[in-house]
């Protein structure tokens, strides 16, 4: 069964500083998608990023950036120069691309940032 | 561009009383839907999902129940609301399955 571990409930970073968001996977599919989510204080969900086990490549999108390596089933997610409009719930997620129609996207539990002015 | 709605908003439901959630998208052709909840401070857990009018899936056993009468329009129901029902519930949309998903803003539920 697939499941993601985000060990960090809370960080409390002050501005400007660089925040890294870590997330620990597992899964028994040699094919499958990692993704990044941000949930603000409003409460809906906004997809970040995808990627896919096949493509281990680090992303970089503006002051965020995604490091995934297979070695250790991690995806973690770096902001820099963090600013107060990073205050967010931030939700690591993986499925498995094949198999049965029960593995949809699970969730971790979430790491809350807090920026602080 | 597709767009997702939800409502309401919020809702305040005494227990034992009928509950019915609204989700519709524009924009797109046979999405597959979902609901989650996210129970305060917690992560989100799958509810339902459906491929199609009148498929639905659920992942969790329990007192709601969803219902996809058309093909963008999704609904969430209950008989009689529970305490342990209130909760954050997301409506969310994709075009494939297991890949990434579009949430809508989320009805916030709270079952006194």
């Amino acid at each position: 069964a697939q499941k993601v571990t985000q060990a960090q409930t809370e960080i409390s970073v002050v501005e400007k500083e660089d925040v890294t968001l870590d997330c620990v996977y597992e899964t028994r599919d040699t094919t499958y998608y990692l993704f990044w989510y941000k949930q603000p204080p409003s409460g809906e969900l906004v997809f970040l990023i995808r990627r896919n086990s096949f493509d281990e490549q680090n992303e970089i999108s503006g002051r965020y950036s995604w490091n995934f390596q297979k070695s250790t089933s991690s995806f973690n997610f770096t902001i820099t120069a963090s600013q107060v409009v990073d205050s967010a719930v931030y939700f690591c997620a993986l499925s498995e691309a094949v198999g049965n129609a029960g593995n949809m996207l699970t969730f971790g539990g979430g790491t809350r940032l807090m920026v602080k002015p | 561009s597709q767009t997702i709605h939800q409502w309401p908003a919020t809702l305040v439901q005494p227990v034992g009383s009928p509950l019915s959630l609204e989700c519709t998208v524009e924009g797109t052709s046979n999405p597959n839907l979902y609901w989650y909840r996210q129970a305060a401070g917690r992560g989100l857990q799958l509810l339902f999902y459906s491929v199609g009018i009148g498929q639905i899936s659920s992942e969790v056993p329990q007192n709601l129940s969803a219902s996809r009468p058309q093909d963008r329009q999704f609904i969430l129901s209950s008989k009689k609301l529970l305490l342990s029902d209130s909760g954050f519930y997301l409506c969310a949309w994709s075009v494939f399955l297991r890949e990434e998903l579009f949430f809508g803003s989320g009805t916030q539920l709270s079952v006194l």
